[in-house]
C-alpha cells in the first residue's frame, strides 16, 4: 500500500537551532516529491519539488533532499516566523492509469525566540 | 496573479443536510484537485480533474459526495447527506499549464465544514 510517513509529529526549537524533518515513503512509480508549508487557517503553500534521488533544492533557510526511500527538510538557524506545519506529498502512478497525490500527516514546527 | 478562490469559507450544517462548495482555480490551470483535511491530518485527495475529465476519484465516497467541473474552469463539490465524520476543511488546488501531472499544486484557503 502506498504510504507517506513524516517524523517527528512535532518539533520545538530555539531560534537559531538547526534541525531536520523526515519524510519516508513507500510508493510505486514515484513521479515527484513535494514539500509544502501550512499556516493555521490557510491552505498549504508550495515550497519544493524533487524528482530524483540525489536532488537538492534550497530556499532561504530551508534545504530539501531526496533519496530512494525518504526526503529531508533541513532548517538552518530557524526564526520564529518559520513556525508552521510542514507537509510532504508524493505523486505516484495510480491503478487507474493516471497519477495520485498522497500527503503525509505533517510535522508541526514551533520556533521560540 | 490571482490565487485559487473558494467559497464559502465556513459552513455549519446539521447531519443529513446537504452542502456545496465552490472553487475557481488559477486561470489557465488544467488540473483541479479537491482534498479533505481532518484536523491534525494531512490533506486526503478526493478527486482530481484534468480539464473536464476525472483523472482519479478512488477515494471519493460516491454514495454521498459528488463533484463536477464545468467547462474545465470552476468546480463544485457536494455532500448529500452529510455525516458527522465529514467535519473537516475542504481544500481546492490547481496545477500548472500543460497538464503535467506532477506539477506543484496551488491551494485555496479552504472551506471549514462543521456537521452537528
Amino acid at each position: 500500500e502506498d504510504q507517506v510517513t513524516q517524523s517527528p509529529e512535532a518539533l520545538r526549537l530555539q531560534e537559531g537551532e538547526s534541525s531536520s524533518l523526515n519524510c519516508s515513503y513507500t510508493v510505486s512509480g514515484l513521479r515527484g516529491l513535494f514539500w509544502y508549508r501550512q499556516d493555521p487557517g490557510k491552505g498549504p503553500e508550495f515550497l519544493f519539488t524533487l524528482y530524483s534521488a540525489g536532488e537538492e533544492k534550497e530556499k532561504e533557510r530551508l534545504k530539501a533532499t531526496l533519496t530512494k526511500k525518504e526526503s529531508f527538510l533541513h532548517i538552518t538557524a530557524p526564526k520564529p516566523e518559520d513556525s508552521a506545519t510542514y507537509l510532504c506529498a508524493v505523486q505516484a502512478r495510480s491503478r487507474l492509469g493516471g497519477f495520485k497525490t498522497i500527503f503525509g500527516a505533517g510535522t508541526r514546527l514551533f520556533v521560540k525566540a | 496573479e490571482a490565487g485559487v478562490a473558494q467559497s464559502p469559507r465556513y459552513k455549519i450544517i446539521e447531519k443529513r443536510q446537504s452542502v456545496a462548495f465552490w472553487c475557481n482555480p488559477i486561470s489557465g490551470h488544467a488540473t483541479l484537485y479537491w482534498y479533505q483535511q481532518i484536523l491534525g491530518q494531512g490533506p486526503k485527495l478526493l478527486i482530481q480533474f484534468q480539464n473536464n475529465g476525472v483523472v482519479d476519484d478512488s477515494q471519493l465516497p460516491k454514495d454521498r459526495f459528488s463533484a463536477e467541473r464545468l467547462k474545465g474552469v470552476d468546480s463544485t463539490l457536494k455532500i448529500q447527506p452529510a455525516k458527522l465524520e465529514d467535519s473537516a476543511v475542504y481544500l481546492c488546488a490547481s496545477g500548472g499549464p500543460g497538464g503535467r501531472p506532477y506539477n506543484e499544486q496551488f491551494f485555496g484557503p479552504g472551506t471549514r465544514l462543521t456537521v452537528l
